[in-house]
């Protein structure tokens, strides 16, 4: 039972530099969610995936661009990296619909330089 | 805008006292609301889902309680041992924004 699996699991990078990260969920969730965590503010959401083909703006999208390549993928691309983007990234998926519940992955965790 | 608070940050207790985790919100129209545990340097683990119906859940020595009119839940860990050590959050689906959002956690440390 792999549920939501992200990769990498550690990256540094330069400012300026690019890179995507990878999830992957086999429960066959339609949603699928990317957020952020950072100390002492909770997780944050960075964008939302109802369904295939289909991304939303989330709390904090700046910065950011997301593909939703099918139903299992969500990727998350940094263009342009930046030492505000240090931080754990995590991926989540769930049924839709009114009574769902939400399952993450091991997360990101990414610093700029 | 939907406020999610977990009162206190940090919290420490002998092994063997019961926990009491707060959660509240501003905004009682939710689908539900869910407890996580996370370990250091790890992801988040689902612990209970209280449906928006529902005014409790319980899985083993762990009991949420739900109260929407007053926007509050609560998460009791009865006898609390040195493994439930973790950060425990708290996330409502809210209905007019259909995505979770969270508080920012408790930090658990329960002592020999």
């Amino acid at each position: 039972n792999a549920g939501v699996t992200q990769t990498p699991k550690f990256q540094v990078l330069k400012t300026g530099q690019s890179m995507t990260l990878q999830c992957a969920q086999d429960m066959n969730h339609n949603s699928m969610y990317w957020y952020r965590q950072d100390p002492g503010m909770g997780l944050r959401l960075i964008y939302y995936s109802a369904s295939e083909g289909t991304t939303d703006k989330g709390e904090v999208p700046n910065g950011y661009n997301v593909s939703r390549l099918n139903k299992r993928e969500f990727s998350l691309r940094l263009e342009s990296a930046a030492p505000s983007q240090t931080s754990v990234y995590f991926c989540a998926s769930s049924e839709s619909g009114l009574n769902t519940e939400a399952f993450f992955g091991q997360g990101t965790r990414l610093t700029v330089v | 805008k939907q406020e999610v608070t977990q009162i206190p940050a940090a919290l420490s207790v002998p092994e063997g006292e019961n926990l009491v985790l707060n959660c509240s919100f501003t905004d009682s129209a939710i689908y539900n609301l869910q407890w996580f545990r996370q370990d250091p340097g790890k992801g988040l683990t689902s612990l209970l889902l209280i449906q928006s119906s529902q005014r409790e859940q319980t899985s083993g020595r762990l009991n949420a309680s739900l109260d929407k009119s007053s926007g509050r839940s609560t998460l009791y860990i009865a006898a609390s041992q040195p493994g439930d050590s973790a950060t425990y959050l708290c996330a409502v689906l809210r209905v007019s924004w259909g995505k979770f959002q969270f508080g920012a956690g408790t930090q658990v440390v329960v002592t020999p």
